[in-house]
């Protein structure tokens, strides 16, 4: 149960598109359109972003969007902002009720 | 509203044991998989073990496998994680959340708590 690959820092300017990758394998990531991303500031508890490869729940905003291929699924960030700064986490369902986190990445807006 | 709402956090001595609980409100308990994810001081997430409606299909990750016990008592809305043989390891904030998708479990947790803290030290 290795976590999920993600670079550990992303940045941009505001107003700027950033984008995190999120490698798995066949028995995770690529085999299953049950990718989910999170976003988690500093001290708080995670938040749903994106799920199910590119689904945004209620409240989310556009500028949030999702993407997968083969085995590494992609979070963008279009139009960054300064409240977009946070530590970012891909989730993946791996078979049998279990799931798979990334490792994380830090968002920072420059 | 709805809620999620951890307890039963603490400090422990390693090989000691603590039980957690969660206590939901404001949707149908019954009707959703629920998951408990814990994340060490500075670290990320790492899920820890997922509990069907009917607790028929009951996981865990292979770092807690044989000493951690989840439970649900959906009378009661709430979900539980005994924990045995604690190690220092095992110190992290740990969290439960609810599935979005009534029909299993997606690895997509619309719904999280707080947390409650565990620390295992001597």
């Amino acid at each position: 149960q290795s976590a999920l690959t993600q670079p550990r820092s992303v940045s941009g300017s505001p107003g700027q598109s950033v984008t995190i990758s999120c490698t798995g394998t066949s028995g995770d990531v690529g085999g299953y359109d049950y990718v989910s991303w999170y976003q988690q500031p500093p001290g708080k508890a995670p938040k749903l972003i994106i799920y199910n490869v590119s689904q945004r729940p209620s409240g989310v905003p556009h500028r949030f969007s999702g993407s997968k291929s083969g085995k590494t699924a992609s979070l963008t960030i279009s139009g960054l902002q300064a409240e977009d700064e946070a530590d970012y986490y891909c989730c993946s369902y791996a078979g049998s009720y279990t799931v798979i986190f990334g490792g994380g990445t830090k968002v920072t807006v420059l | 509203e709805v809620q999620l709402v951890e307890s039963g956090g603490g400090l422990v001595k390693p090989g000691g044991s603590l039980r957690l609980s969660c206590a939901a409100s404001g949707f149908t308990f019954s009707s959703y998989s629920m998951t408990w994810v814990r994340q060490a001081p500075g670290k990320g997430l790492e899920w820890v073990s997922t509990i069907s409606v009917t607790s028929i299909y009951i996981y865990y990750a292979d770092s807690v496998k044989g000493r951690f016990t989840i439970s649900r008592d959906n009378a009661k809305n709430s979900l539980y994680l005994q924990m045995n043989s604690l190690r220092g390891e095992d110190t992290a904030l740990y969290y439960c959340a609810k599935d979005i998708d009534p029909s299993g479990t997606t690895g997509a947790f619309d719904i999280w708590g707080q947390g409650t803290v565990v620390t295992v030290s001597s």
